[in-house]
């Protein structure tokens, strides 16, 4: 059974413009959601996270927003640029919990 | 570089044989965690050890089995394999067995591949 979903398997975007990756999940449990970023032949990299007391979490170009009601959390990167080509998943854990439940992946290329 | 370590990189096997995947974690940390991804499928959770003691299980087969080592290295052992066991296999560790900001930090993988 699948709690996160990522629905978009690959986004397409113009270097300097705006990437928005969206993530749905299904257990109202969850209450800590991530980011990972990964490079091919390499392990996920952690790259932002939220908890459910907030709505939105700012890492320089990078923004996570969490929209409890809708289950439904997105990762804004703005601008893109050509290194942020890699797949991101999303993860999410629920409290204190120990296991990650991830997404299947978006595959996002920056185009120059 | 994440600083979690998984040996070999590349593996080929046969059906039925049984196979051993090494992680070595990053210095300090006690939890070691183990998932796999299928193609194109997201990362399943199979096993947490913290310290030596096995924390939590997921969706880990019988076949399946690790474990945790004084010197907080983990091996997972997959046996009687099958076609369906190729995937990636990713080690991760963190500080603590879990808990909000416990950053989970992931090895490169082994690309398990049964023939």
């Amino acid at each position: 059974d699948q709690q996160v979903k990522q629905n978009s398997p690959s986004l397409s975007v113009q270097e300097g413009r705006i990437s928005i990756l969206n993530c749905d999940y299904t257990n109202s449990m969850f209450d800590y959601f991530l980011w990972y970023k990964k490079y091919p032949a390499e392990g996920p990299t952690f790259l932002i996270s939220i908890s459910s007391i907030k709505d939105k979490n700012e890492d320089g170009r990078f923004t996570v927003f969490l929209n409890k009601s809708a289950k439904h959390l997105s990762l804004h990167i703005v601008p893109s640029q050509p290194g942020d080509s890699a797949v991101y998943f999303c993860a999410a854990s629920v409290g204190n919990d120990y296991k990650l439940s991830f997404g299947a992946g978006t595959t996002v290329t920056v185009r120059a | 570089d994440s600083g979690v370590t998984q040996t070999p990189k590349h593996l080929i096997t046969a059906t039925g044989q049984r196979v051993t995947l090494r992680c070595s974690p990053r210095s300090g940390d006690l939890s070691v965690y183990w998932y796999q991804q299928s193609l194109d499928q997201g990362l399943q959770f199979l096993i947490q050890y913290y310290n030596g003691e096995e924390r939590a299980k997921g969706n880990i087969l019988e076949r399946f089995s690790a474990q945790q080592f004084p010197d907080l290295h983990s091996e997972l052992n997959l046996s009687s394999l099958e076609l369906g066991d190729s995937a990636l296999y990713f080690c991760a560790s963190s500080v603590e067995g879990g808990g909000y900001y416990n950053e989970q930090f992931f090895g490169p993988g082994t690309r398990l591949t049964v023939l």
